[in-house]
């Protein structure tokens, strides 16, 4: 069974830095792409940063690069996403997801307030 | 970046019915890249469509897509109750991959 289990979210203050985890069980994940994507409450999804299986491209929203870096660690069989310089409006359920497949976590909450 | 916009912005229709949301896109989505997804209330995403008009695994055949380039459709031939959701679609053509908006279809 495919399973993907975030973790690391919480309360941070503007400017805090956070990394979120994102472990992967039930495929071969070193075989796949790997996306972060974000929900603000009551709002829409929105593509954050993708990377490729062997962690050597990746690609980031406008909204967020330059502060927010991807990464994975395919021995551990776990995607990261290292967010810095948070924001108010980077307040979101983030998501883990097997790129453009039907395997997405159930989320971790991060929010961003003083 | 392409800017994906969906139509309507709430559907109102009743069990039984057919829905049609639309998806426009600012330029050409390459070899159809487009996938739907739906959303309910609490819930993960969960994908429909992809390719444009392939259904994902499980997904029954009231749900379909169409499509090319900058338009695409999808269509649920009649709505059952389960099926009062959010709709998103999502480009994978090139980065960024945004999604739309989303379309609600809520109960008339």
């Amino acid at each position: 069974e495919v399973q993907l289990v975030e973790s690391g979210g919480g309360l941070v203050q503007p400017g805090g830095s956070l990394r979120l985890s994102c472990a992967a069980s039930g495929f071969t994940f070193s075989s796949y792409w790997m996306h972060w994507v974000r929900q603000a409450p009551g709002k829409g999804l929105v593509w954050v940063s993708r990377i490729n299986s062997d962690g050597t491209t990746t690609s980031y929203a406008d909204s967020v690069k330059g502060r927010f870096t991807i990464s994975r660690d395919n021995a551990k069989n776990t995607l990261y996403l290292q967010m810095n310089s948070l924001r108010a409006e980077d307040t979101a359920v983030y998501y883990c997801a097997v790129a453009t497949s039907a395997y997405w976590g159930q989320g971790t909450l991060v929010t961003v307030s003083s | 970046e392409i800017v994906l916009t969906q139509s309507p912005g709430t559907l109102s229709l009743s069990p039984g019915e057919r829905a049609t949301l639309s998806c426009r896109a600012s330029q050409s989505v390459s070899s159809s890249y487009l996938a739907w997804y739906q959303q309910k209330p609490g819930q993960t995403p969960r994908l429909l469509i992809y390719g444009a008009s392939s259904r994902a695994t499980g997904i029954p055949d009231r749900f379909s897509g169409s499509g090319s380039g900058t338009d695409f459709t999808l269509t649920i031939s009649r709505l059952e109750p389960e099926d009062f959701a959010v709709y998103y679609c999502q480009q994978y053509s090139s980065s960024p991959f945004t999604f739309g908006p989303g379309t609600k279809v809520d109960v008339k």
